[in-house]
């Protein structure tokens, strides 16, 4: 069963608002990938937990705040976003790096 | 750097056979993945090819040249529900492994 799962599927949030997004795998996945995707274009790389500690962080802008809570828990924190930041926003994981990663169905944020 | 090139958008007919082709210079290699995406929904994992050759599962094929630094993914009996964006990944040592993909191509199937 690999199986990634994002909450909430669709966000949609002011300029000033702050909201999160979630993601969970019980997989025993160790670790766990944020990206960003715009239409038509392939995903970008923003963040990777691994063991439950940042080890890449793509040079995204602060307003994107990532968490890991535990090993099966991956959050993105959102404050003061832009309407260029709409996007569909993938969580992945896998074992371990070098692994095969799974996508979770993405959560589609909407700046307005 | 690493420079991952595929096809923007290629069209089939329905039960044809269609090869999508991936060239990939990278500044040290260690993997490529396919992964398919249908609109709208995430990517799901096709293939993962690090040894030279042909690797088959089912309708699709991927195909892996390390020293050309090529891969291509055939889908055979193409079927509809084929319509959709095939991803190609590099992965290279070094580091985190983190797969860099390719901007996709659009995959039309028709009847």
């Amino acid at each position: 069963d690999t199986e990634v799962t994002q909450t909430p599927k669709h966000l949609v949030m002011g300029m000033t608002n702050k909201k999160s997004l979630k993601c969970e795998q019980h997989m025993g996945h160790r670790a766990m990938y944020w990206y960003k995707q715009k239409a038509k274009k392939p995903p970008e790389l923003m963040f990777v937990y691994s063991y439950e500690k940042l080890s890449i962080n793509e040079s995204v802008p602060s307003r994107f705040s990532p968490e890991c809570p535990n090993s099966s828990l991956l959050n993105l924190h959102l404050h003061a976003l832009q309407p260029e930041d709409s996007a569909l926003y993938l969580c992945a994981s896998s074992q371990g790096s070098g692994n095969t990663i799974y996508f979770g169905e993405g959560s589609w944020l909407t700046v307005v | 750097g690493q420079n991952i090139d595929q096809p923007t958008e290629m069209t089939a007919t329905e039960g044809a056979i269609v090869q999508i082709n991936c060239t990939y210079q990278t500044s040290g290699f260690n993997g490529l993945f396919w992964y398919q995406q249908h609109a709208g929904e995430a990517p799901t994992f096709l293939s993962y090819n690090v040894l030279d050759g042909l690797e088959e599962k089912g309708r699709f094929s991927s195909f892996l040249s390390r020293s050309k630094g090529y891969s291509y993914l055939l889908l055979k009996e193409l079927q509809m529900k084929d319509s959709a964006s095939y991803l190609c990944a590099v992965t290279k040592p070094g580091g985190s492994y983190i797969p860099t993909f390719g901007r996709g191509t659009s995959l039309i199937v028709h009847p």
